[in-house]
């Protein structure tokens, strides 16, 4: 009950196209689902994040789509640039109870590669 | 925007030596603080939560006298790798969690920390 799903495992896009990452949870509980940017090297970076209630966040050419009822939630990025190409990680938590529950579960990954 | 600090971002010790890890939240105060495992290509691992003031909880499988942590005040959190062996190379990295504010809690995450056991 503690998993994220992450599909696809990798990712190849034309520059200027969308990429769409996907992820899926089981625990009704959790509260709170960033995504990760991640280049080799270095510490995941904080991309952007939703809480449940709302469908729907966009950061620039970046979007989370959050879907409760169906328990998934999607990163899309728009025009998307050779810049972009990274590991993606999303993530959930309980963020209500902080502490150990407060720990994000992540996803496995998925490698984007941005061609030009 | 918040940040959080990891030093060292490389280091190499000899086997058997220990190895310190330090974790700063820089601009915020944080009762909370993360250590994550990460091996090539894959996610991240958490092994354990650090409380300021209070022992850590650390996840099933992971030695709490081989990876000792102290969180002792609320800006900066340490990782020391005891004994390391070199099955202890990888990639170190630590997270805080930041409360409050409009957002509601935001956890961040440091740059890493590359420990190479020789």
């Amino acid at each position: 009950q503690q998993q994220v799903k992450q599909s696809p495992q990798s990712l190849i896009v034309q520059k200027g196209g969308i990429s769409i990452i996907n992820c899926a949870y089981e625990n009704t509980a959790f509260d709170y689902f960033p995504w990760y940017q991640q280049f080799p090297g270095k510490g995941p970076a904080l991309l952007i994040a939703i809480r449940p209630d709302v469908s729907e966040k966009k950061e620039g050419r970046f979007t989370i789509s959050f879907n409760k009822s169906a328990k998934q939630f999607s990163l899309h990025i728009m025009d998307s640039q050779p810049g972009d190409s990274a590991t993606y990680f999303c993530a959930a938590s309980n963020m209500k109870h902080g502490g150990s529950q407060g720990n994000l579960i992540f996803g496995k990954g998925t490698k984007l590669s941005v061609k030009p | 925007g918040a940040v959080v600090s990891q030093h060292p971002s490389r280091v190499i010790c000899k086997s058997g030596t220990s190895v310190k890890i330090e974790c700063r939240s820089l601009d915020f105060q944080a009762t909370t603080m993360f250590w994550y495992r990460q091996f090539p290509k894959q996610s991240l691992m958490l092994m354990a939560t650090s409380n300021e003031g209070s022992k850590a909880t650390y996840e099933q499988g992971v030695e709490k006298d081989k990876f000792l942590i102290n969180h002792a005040s609320l800006t900066l959190s340490t990782l020391t790798v005891t004994s390391a062996h070199p099955e202890d190379s990888s990639f170190y990295i630590c997270s805080a969690s930041r409360t409050g504010g409009t957002s509601g809690n935001t956890i961040y995450f440091g740059e890493g920390s590359w420990l190479t056991v020789v």
